[in-house]
Order: structure tokens, then C-alpha cells, then sequence
């Protein structure tokens, strides 16, 4: 059945650093998203993007977020300067269509010290 | 704006107990419904769905009824066993927007 994969799956990184979260949705889906899970709170979205454009983001997604689709195959999150509190998981998720059911990665653990 | 609630947890059962976690929702329009399970250390995967008023969505012993009369979702296992321990999400998708929106999640403990 196809997945959707992320990696690392668990990265730690020290405050101030740039963190890239990589993700290869399924291959037909035209929508991608990312959401964080702080340990142990809800699951909260951060972005929506498609046709190489965000669609929607949340408050939290502010300029130190950026996300890229660089080839026809990755969609990738950029963190510029981590902070702590941006310590979570991070869960790439895809849909073929809009409003469609979403599927999501293993997630990608991000711990920031 | 659109908004998922769920029982607070956390729930603990014995094992082949009955299971119901509650769930109810806000939203314009009619939004499609879905449980995701979170088992522990891992991510999050679309346990049953629903996408229109009455539908019963299924997987695994699990069911849940969409309700539009009274906006709600709720889960429900017969039989739980232990494996089934795991945090259990109710969400919400509409088709003005593309994104799922969560509710708190209710994690469920099962004992031998």
C-alpha cells in the first residue's frame, strides 16, 4: 500500500539552527501538508500547499517555516532558527483531492536543546 | 471556526470491555469524519472514516456513526483488547478548506 515517508525520523539539533524535514507524500496526491504534535497535546496543523504554492498556514507557521517542493517527488520543511519550543513531531501528510482523506508519514521527531 | 471535541481521558478498560469514546463536532457545511490511532512511539493512521450523514464508518471492530442531527461521530469498540491501547483522535475535513482539523485525542488504556 503506498505511504507516505519521512525522514530523519528523529533529529536533534541545538537552539538556532536551521532543520530540514523531508517528506515524500504518495505519488498521485496533489495536496501536501505538515502538522506538529507537541509531547503529549493535539495534533495541530501548521501548513497546506498546492500547485507549488502554500494553500493555507496556521498562526504558528511564521517566517522562520518555510516549505518547498524542490522536485517532483520531496516536499520539505525548513525551520530557519529553532527555537525550543519547537520541539515536536512532525508529521508530513498528503490527499489526493481536497477535502479528501489524508494520510499521514511516521513523523519526525525534533529535538531542540 | 470549524472544532472537534472528544471525552477527556485517559480512558482504562479491561480487556473485552465495551468502548465508546465520544465525539462531537462544529461545522459549516457537511465535513467528512474521521478516527486516526496514534499507537505508542509511532505516527498517526486513519483508523475508520465517514463522509456523509449516516454513514457508518468500520476497521478493526471499530465503528462510528455519523450523526448530523446531533453533530456527532462516536467511537465504538464490542470487544477491546489489549493492543488496542493507543490515543484515539477524532477529526474533521470540509471541502472549503483542505486541511483536518483534530480534536484533543483520548487515550485509551487496556489491562489484561
Amino acid at each position: 500500500e503506498p505511504e507516505v515517508t519521512q525522514t530523519p525520523s528523529h533529529q536533534v539539533t541545538q537552539m538556532g539552527q536551521e532543520v530540514i524535514l523531508r517528506c515524500v507524500p504518495i505519488s498521485n496526491h496533489l495536496y501536501f501538508y505538515w502538522y506538529r504534535q507537541i509531547l503529549g497535546q493535539k495534533v495541530e496543523f501548521l501548513v497546506s500547499f498546492y500547485n507549488n504554492e502554500i494553500s493555507e498556514k496556521s498562526e504558528i507557521f511564521d517566517d522562520q517555516f518555510s516549505v518547498e517542493r524542490p522536485d517532483g517527488s520531496n516536499f520539505t520543511l525548513k525551520i530557519r532558527s529553532t527555537k525550543l519550543e519547537d520541539s515536536a513531531m512532525y508529521f508530513c501528510a498528503s490527499s489526493e483531492v481536497s477535502g479528501n482523506t489524508i494520510y499521514f508519514g511516521e513523523g519526525s521527531w525534533l529535538t531542540v536543546v | 471556526g470549524d472544532s472537534v471535541t472528544q471525552m477527556e481521558g485517559p480512558v482504562t478498560l479491561s480487556e473485552e470491555a465495551f468502548l465508546t469514546i465520544n465525539c462531537t463536532y462544529t461545522a459549516t457545511g457537511y465535513p467528512s469524519l474521521f478516527w486516526y490511532v496514534q499507537y505508542p512511539g509511532e505516527g498517526l493512521q486513519l483508523l475508520l472514516k465517514a463522509t456523509k450523514a449516516d454513514d457508518k464508518g468500520s476497521n478493526k471492530g471499530f465503528e462510528a456513526t455519523y450523526r448530523k442531527e446531533t453533530t456527532s461521530f462516536h467511537l465504538e469498540k464490542g470487544s477491546v483488547q489489549v493492543s488496542d491501547s493507543a490515543v484515539y483522535f477524532c477529526a474533521l475535513s470540509a471541502t472549503s478548506y483542505d486541511k483536518v482539523i483534530f480534536g484533543p485525542g483520548t487515550s485509551l488504556s487496556v489491562i489484561p
